[in-house]
């Protein structure tokens, strides 16, 4: 196992279209969390999931997005009728459930540009 | 709400020069202090937990120390290959709560 893998590295569309993002965590860990982080700013929370249960979904998260992950193992993002503000780097984390010890593990994120 | 607020912003150091990087916060219920180090498009990378006040945990030249409001970061005579973004993350329960980060450049 070689890490968090996210897919693709980067994007770039036109306003108004629809994007897909996918993340493969680490094998065992049963957490996943999606993350945004615009130039200057740290990551900010969107999502988060526990096996295939999507426990928690940040006010950032408009209805434009939505987050899967089917049967406990890689998860897609979705931006449906993107925006110039969707623009950003969106990054994947998984963790084993004792994130307390081990904190996450990150991927090397998907950099979206919306012209 | 959880808060994390890093200082300074940015830093720029000569080789050798030590200096400390801040992270103040406020959460209900910290769990752990987190620093990750980030590199240009790139992922953070973990470098330390902190979990009560009075820890202090090392790595080369790092040097992570934790009080009931803040941890510091501390650089011990920094080389060039330490050049990055340093981020400071809160964990309550399950979440980390980054804040803004420290940019690092360190010039030969």
């Amino acid at each position: 196992d070689t890490g968090v893998s996210q897919d693709p590295r980067h994007k770039i569309t036109k306003r108004g279209q629809n994007v897909t993002f996918r993340c493969d965590p680490i094998s065992e860990h049963n957490r996943l969390y999606w993350y945004r982080q615009t130039l200057g700013q740290g990551p900010e929370f969107l999502t988060y999931f526990q096996n295939e249960a999507q426990l928690e979904k940040s006010r950032l998260l408009s209805d434009r997005f939505s987050a899967e992950r089917p049967k406990g193992s890689f998860s897609t993002l979705e931006i449906q009728r993107t925006e110039q503000g969707d623009s950003a780097m969106y990054l994947c984390a998984s963790s084993l459930a004792e994130v307390r010890i081990y904190g996450y593990t990150f991927g090397s994120g998907t950099r979206l540009t919306v012209v | 709400e959880d808060q994390v607020t890093q200082s300074p912003e940015a830093l720029r150091l000569q080789e050798g020069e030590s200096s400390s990087l801040n992270c103040s916060y406020t959460v209900s219920g910290l769990r752990g202090l987190f620093w990750y180090r980030q590199d240009p498009g790139k992922g953070p990378e973990f470098l330390f937990t902190l979990y009560s006040a009075g820890e202090e945990k090392e790595k080369e030249r790092l040097k992570a120390t934790l009080t009931k409001k803040e941890s510091f970061l501390h650089i011990t005579a920094p080389k060039p290959e330490d050049s990055a973004t340093y981020l400071c993350a809160a964990l309550n329960d399950y979440k980390l709560s980054f804040g803004a980060g420290t940019t690092v450049t360190v010039r030969a």
